[in-house]
């Protein structure tokens, strides 16, 4: 399979741990974008990496969100003291220049 | 600001009549606008995008989705739906702004098919 691919699928965690999810990308691409989306609503951007550098972060990445990508291969995004209000669905994508963006499959956060 | 509307939370389709996905735009510019679908717990799946060129652009899975700049709106559209074409379906347009070209994108349209 040569998509998108995120692991894990599901993490259940409680409040106040730390998570880490991890996003492979399609091969040949260069951007790397994750999303959050939660229910009922489109996916909201969080941040977005041109090889290996960061370029962008959205308001919404607070202090306890950080996201590396330190090969521009694949890229980790790491939630610390996690909050219920975390719990959502964090969507990594990847796209070759402007074109458009292939989605993977989602890592499910529910924090308890 | 760039953005998208979806005027419809829902839209209901026999099986084998056509289906309209209504999304209208608002940019600053030329849209680089796309259509997604996401089944029941998976991620988006890219389904059309309009960059330049003609106004009717076809996509995967038999639909289509036409431009039209006057009325700011890029609706999908199949002429025969399935049964499995039901999903949640989202507009989305290129924040030209951003450095990072990212995708805004609308609320979404759950489109229910009965047969």
């Amino acid at each position: 399979d040569t998509g998108v691919s995120q692991d894990p699928r599901h993490k259940i965690t409680k409040r106040g741990q730390n998570v880490t999810f991890r996003c492979d990308p399609i091969s040949e691409h260069n951007r790397l974008y994750w999303y959050r989306q939660t229910l009922g609503q489109g996916p909201e951007f969080l941040t977005y990496f041109q090889n290996e550098a960061q370029l962008e972060k959205s308001r919404l990445l607070s202090d306890r969100f950080s996201a590396e990508r330190p090969k521009g291969s694949f890229s980790t995004l790491e939630i610390q003291r996690t909050e219920q209000g975390d719990s959502a669905m964090y969507l990594c994508a990847s796209s070759e220049k402007n074109y458009e963006q292939y989605f993977g499959p989602g890592t499910r956060l529910t924090v308890t | 600001a760039q953005s998208v509307a979806q005027p419809e939370d829902q839209v209901n389709v026999a099986e084998g009549n056509p289906l309209t996905v209504k999304c209208t735009y608002s940019v600053s510019g030329n849209p680089y606008l796309f259509w997604y679908v996401q089944y029941p717990n998976r991620g988006l799946q890219f389904l059309l995008k309009y960059i330049t060129g003609d106004n009717l652009v076809k996509g995967s899975y038999g639909f289509e989705a036409e431009f039209n700049k006057s009325q700011t709106s890029f609706h999908l559209k199949k002429p025969s739906a399935l049964v499995s074409d039901s999903a949640l379906y989202f507009c989305a347009v290129r924040d030209i702004g951003s450095s990072a070209s990212k995708i805004i994108f609308g609320s979404g349209t759950r489109l229910s098919i009965r047969p």
